[in-house]
């Protein structure tokens, strides 16, 4: 079964910070995709980023980069120079990789509470 | 282009009434899928749709919940008797492809509250 673990529950910074979330996953799968998600207050889900599992390049977009370490399960994004904008709960989720029917059938981790302060 | 549309975006019913929530895609996307989402449960996945035909309702809590996609513009969520313990967020999301690469779009949700 598939598993994904987001430990921290909540985060608070202030204004400027850096701050990462951490997401570990578990799949027997060896083709797979993660993702995360961000919620803002306001409610509705918005996608940020995707990997497959054979690209392990981190990636660096604006404010915000990623690394991905397949030896450790591991899926961390980082916010840098945090905005009170940024203020959200972050989902990280991970999702099967099928060629025929099954489609993307997401297992979300439990998110995790950014709060930014100024 | 819009988004993944649902209605209501707010229901308020009493234990015991019928509950329907609705869902319209995005336009030339083949998958739907039916999202709750709780305090303590989190997000979980209900029900999902490829090209109209239920997939996977693996996740459907109980016989009191049907899902049912009548063609590719529309889908419903039915909760009959409901109760309080089904208050939550109802997301609806949408997606193009099989391969499991691409990202879900979602709804802005239903927030349902039984009392």
């Amino acid at each position: 079964a598939q598993k994904v673990t987001q430990a921290q529950t909540e985060i608070s910074v202030v204004e400027k910070e850096d701050v990462t979330l951490d997401c570990v996953y578990e799949t027997r799968d060896t083709t797979y995709y993660l993702f995360w998600y961000k919620q803002p207050p306001s409610g509705e889900l918005v996608f940020l980023i995707r990997r497959n599992s054979f690209d392990e390049q981190n990636e660096i977009s604006g404010r915000y980069s990623w690394n991905f370490q397949k030896s450790t399960s591991s899926f961390n994004f980082t916010i840098t120079a945090s905005q009170v904008v940024d203020s959200a709960v972050y989902f990280c989720a991970l999702s099967e990789a099928r060629l025929t029917g099954g489609g993307n059938k997401l297992t979300f981790g439990t998110g995790t509470q950014l709060k930014v302060e100024l | 282009d819009a988004g993944v549309i649902q209605s209501p975006r707010h229901e308020v019913t009493e234990m015991g009434q019928e509950v329907t929530l609705r869902c319209k895609p995005i336009s030339g996307h083949d998958y739907l899928f039916w999202y709750r989402q709780t305090m303590m449960r989190g997000l979980e996945l209900l029900i999902y749709f490829n090209n109209n035909v239920p997939i996977d309702d693996s996740g459907m809590p109980e016989d009191r919940f049907s899902a049912k996609m009548p063609n590719a513009s529309f889908s419903t969520l039915k909760i009959q008797p409901s109760e309080p313990r089904d208050s939550a967020v109802y997301f609806c999301a949408s997606s193009l492809g099989t391969s499991g690469y691409n990202e879900q779009f979602f709804g802005p949700g239903t927030r349902l509250t039984v009392l």
